[in-house]
């Protein structure tokens, strides 16, 4: 089956540090993948999606300049957190969808979540 | 507004009793539905998706059903093993698009 991988998948750093947080697809191209993030007790909530090639649609409330998406290649996502701060600690998941088919039908496979823990 | 409500949010059984979860939907236009397994501190992985023709889906143990006219589904669990605790989500995802709308999931303990 599809398979997302996340890395790292625990980081812990001091305040004012910039940590990167990448996602890949192992064995299928993705032009799009989804980061979220999710709070202890509660569901996932889209940041951002990320286009391969292109400028990543952020959604609303999700400061671009603090949490820098790259999407340069089919099968690789990278989420940087800068100058992260102790309200940046969270769980972030990404997803990343097949190129080919339908887009709704096409599933979103998700990586296993790196939780950030600043400091 | 597209919104999709679990129900219980938190649920506590004992092993090898069955149980099910609810979810009701309002997103438009619809295209499928998926419910997810997510154990504590890691991704969550599909369980079953349907449909708007589908009224039921099983994977192993896991049932799930549609209901597309009330706009419901259900998630049913037999024989329920340890294993199972974790947060159970209900996905909606509209047509022709990248929207997913996410509900609040269950959280499903099974005690011994």
């Amino acid at each position: 089956g599809a398979v997302v991988s996340q890395h790292p998948s625990w980081v812990i750093c001091k305040s004012g540090t910039s940590v990167k947080i990448e996602c890949r697809s192992l064995d299928f191209q993705a032009t799009t993948m989804f980061w979220y993030r999710q709070f202890p007790k509660q569901s996932l909530m889209l940041m951002a999606t990320s286009n391969e090639g292109s400028k990543a649609t952020y959604e609303q409330g999700v400061e671009k300049d603090k949490f820098l998406i790259n999407h340069a290649s089919l099968t690789l996502s990278t989420l940087t957190v800068t100058s992260a701060h102790p309200e940046d600690s969270s769980f972030y998941i990404c997803s990343a969808r097949a190129v080919q088919g339908s887009r709704s039908n096409q599933p979103q496979h998700f990586g296993d979540g790196t939780r950030l823990s600043i400091l | 507004k597209n919104q999709v409500e679990q129900s219980p949010q938190s649920l506590i059984i004992l092993e090898g009793k069955n149980c099910t979860l609810q979810c009701n939907y309002t997103v438009s236009p619809f295209s499928n539905l998926r419910w997810y397994k997510q154990d504590t501190g890691r991704g969550p992985v599909s369980l079953t998706i349907m449909t708007f023709s589908e009224n039921t889906k099983s994977n192993g143990r896991y049932t799930a059903t549609l209901d597309a006219d009330t706009k419901q589904s259900s998630l049913h669990i037999t024989a329920s093993q340890l294993s199972d605790s974790a947060s159970y989500i209900c996905v909606v995802s509209a047509q022709a698009g990248n929207m997913l709308t996410f509900g609040g999931g269950t959280r499903l303990m099974v005690k011994p």
